[in-house]
């Protein structure tokens, strides 16, 4: 399992861009790169997922190098709706799913 | 039903019983996940299942906790004497489980259990 590195907390004010980084340097070959969000009092919900280069959906970019040693969540434009705790997860298949302790990002008006 | 269910969503128990929290994962999902999640703190993995077997039990803290899950459906997690320090939310996961690009995770409520 990949040991992971990110930020602890963020602060960010509404509509900026946001641009969290994830350190993954002994990642797996077959390990894709995950990154979930978790509201208080709710359990996690994926955003987003990649193995190389940029992955887009209507929520979230992901940037991954090709060295795949670290990997950047971006939130276009964040409202106060967006704060949340954002966990990185690098994973194979068949394997426990394990989560580091995130970043907490807080959107400020 | 459409998402994973657990139950009960709050159970306050005293501290010595027995506890039972049940998972029901989305039909088809072979991989199933139990965390536990102290307050402001990040998930600690329990216990993972791939259909009925149990390959990584690592997580599970002492020999009071223990685990089953039966038709690669619903699973138990079951707390033996609790202790103060089991006061957490409980929270289950499961997914399609079969290869890399499969293991988006999808997570139930939690079951807030209090030990008092």
């Amino acid at each position: 399992l990949a040991k992971i590195t990110q930020p602890i907390s963020m602060d960010s004010y509404e509509g900026q861009e946001v641009n969290i980084t994830c350190s993954h340097n002994n990642i797996a070959t077959n390990d894709y790169i995950t990154w979930y969000q978790q509201f208080p009092s709710q359990g996690p919900r994926f955003i987003i997922q990649g193995y190389k280069t940029k992955v887009t959906n209507e929520v979230a970019s992901l940037f991954i190098p090709a060295d795949r040693k670290s990997s950047t969540l971006s939130l276009p434009r964040v409202s106060l709706s967006d704060t949340a705790v954002y966990y990185c997860l690098g994973h194979g298949g068949y394997q426990k799913v394990t989560f580091g302790i995130g970043t907490k990002l807080q959107v400020i008006p | 039903g459409a998402g994973v269910s657990q139950s009960p969503s709050n159970k306050v128990t005293e501290k010595g019983k027995d506890v039972e929290l049940r998972c029901d994962p989305i039909s088809g999902h072979t991989a199933l996940y139990w965390y536990r999640q102290r307050l402001g703190q990040g998930l600690e993995f329990l216990i993972y299942f791939q259909g009925n077997s149990a390959p990584d039990k690592s997580g599970l803290p002492s020999d009071r906790f223990s685990a089953e899950r039966t038709g690669e459906s619903v699973s138990t997690l079951t707390i033996q004497r609790t202790q103060q320090e089991d006061s957490a939310v409980y929270l289950c996961a499961s997914s399609l489980g079969s290869g890399p690009k499969n293991t988006e995770a999808f997570f139930g409520q939690g079951t807030r259990l209090t030990v008092v």
